[in-house]
């Protein structure tokens, strides 16, 4: 039971416009949503979060909005970068610290 | 530097072999995990820990063991029951909230 969604497995932007990644789930009950960014052969590290009582986040480039009527967040890249060019998993937490992860999203940004 | 360290990065071993993978933390977290990573499934949880002695299973528990005798040490053995062990492993530790989330470099086994 994947609780967790990203439906797409890759995207490509070109460099300078908009990335936006997409996240579904279907626990009502998770507290915090995060999404995190992975490099081949490291671990992912934490890019940004936002409360389930809030509907946006914004830290410099990266704005994540939610909408909880639909179960479904989105994280937004502008601009899009070289360096932005990884595999982002969104995850969901609820209560006792136990990150749920979907299936990652590689992104590509093209020169 | 805090941080937690995985080694080895890579290893291989024959199949029906048990395995062990080190992970470490000086960040003085009480919390750590395993996760597996395979291509298309993104990161499943194995197993948890959220004090020294005391750990629980995660989704897909079957096939590994865990022990914490240490707050820094929370290896991870991979069993000759486990069905398909060739992945990528992630060791994270937290210190009770999700904005310490620390993710290690990983290991990728490979049985051959």
């Amino acid at each position: 039971d994947q609780q967790v969604k990203q439906n797409s497995p890759s995207l490509s932007v070109q460099e300078g416009r908009i990335s936006i990644l997409n996240c579904d789930y279907t626990n009502s009950m998770f507290d915090y949503f995060l999404w995190y960014k992975k490099y081949p052969a490291e671990g992912p590290t934490f890019l940004i979060s936002i409360s389930s009582i809030k509907d946006k986040n914004e830290d410099g480039r990266f704005t994540v909005f939610l909408n909880k009527s639909a179960k479904h967040l989105s994280l937004h890249i502008v601009p899009s970068q070289p360096g932005d060019s990884a595999v982002y998993f969104c995850a969901a937490i609820q209560g006792a610290q136990k990150l749920v992860f979907g299936q990652g999203t590689r992104l590509t940004i093209n020169p | 530097d805090g941080g937690i360290t995985q080694s080895p990065k890579y290893l291989f071993r024959k199949e029906g072999q048990n395995v062990t993978l080190s992970c470490e933390q000086n960040l003085n977290h009480d919390a750590m995990y395993w996760y597996r990573q395979d291509p298309g499934q993104g990161l499943r949880l194995i197993y948890y820990s959220q004090i020294v002695n005391d750990f629980q299973k995660g989704d897909i528990a079957e096939g590994y063991s865990v022990s914490r005798e240490k707050k820094e040490s929370f290896p991870l053995t991979v069993t000759s029951a486990q069905k398909n062990p060739t992945a990528f492993y992630l060791c994270a530790s937290s210190p009770g909230n999700f904005y310490g989330y620390t993710f290690g470099s990983g290991t990728r086994l490979t049985v051959v």
